[in-house]
């Protein structure tokens, strides 16, 4: 089954900088793969995804990268705000009939103003 | 418009005690339907997911079962709590190539 890894598990970054997420995942048939924000006690909420057709996807200061051939992914958020401040989790989802949705463990960013 | 309800939002429950956990969807059909577990700080952990009525495939061996008894109904259960079944319970769905969108949780304490 798919296996997908995270790093770093802790992320603190001042407010201005960039941040960067990195995952790999295992199954070379996973074709989709959502990145989801989940702010304390609440549940996760998707903030982009990428298809394994596309390279690279941007929304204003998020932005997706994908490389098929190492298998693996990366979020990056520019100019972050104390807002962007939460757990961020990536996940790979595979072609086969049954959809399953796998998460890498978490990524806590800390934006210090 | 597709939405998601879990409930209770909250639960305290004695060891060895029976768990019930309910989640529907409504304004889809035939969606694939998941059980994830939060422990505290840490990341999502699949436990259970549906294709359709009956069909559940376990992720991980538990005291825990799920069933799905509607096409829009998915129950988590179990006969007998134990301390490390605590957590933070997501129910969630989706379609096959999409993303998923989660309930809004269950946040359990074993006492």
């Amino acid at each position: 089954g798919e296996n997908v890894e995270q790093h770093p598990s802790t992320l603190s970054v001042q407010e201005g900088d960039s941040a960067v997420i990195k995952c790999t995942y295992s199954d070379s048939a996973s074709n989709y793969f959502p990145w989801y924000k989940q702010e304390l006690g609440k549940r996760p909420q998707l903030i982009i995804d990428i298809r394994s057709n596309v390279g690279e996807k941007k929304d204003q200061r998020i932005a997706v990268t994908l490389n098929k051939t190492a298998k693996h992914f990366s979020l990056h958020i520019t100019e972050t705000q104390p807002e962007d401040s939460a757990v961020y989790f990536c996940a790979a989802k595979g072609a086969d009939s049954w959809g399953k949705l796998q998460f890498g463990a978490g990524t806590q960013v800390v934006v210090t103003p | 418009s597709q939405t998601i309800h879990q409930w209770p939002a909250t639960l305290v429950q004695p060891v060895g005690s029976p768990l019930s956990l309910e989640c529907t969807v409504e304004g889809t059909s035939n969606p694939n339907l998941y059980w994830y577990r939060q422990a505290a700080g840490r990341g999502l952990q699949l436990l259970f997911y549906s294709v359709g009525i009956g069909q559940i495939s376990s992720e991980v061996p538990q005291n825990l079962s799920a069933s799905r008894p509607q096409d829009r109904q998915f129950i988590l259960s179990s006969k007998k709590l134990l301390l490390s079944d605590s957590g933070f319970y997501l129910c969630a769905w989706s379609y096959r190539n999409t993303e998923a969108f989660f309930g809004q949780g269950t946040r359990l304490t074993v006492v």
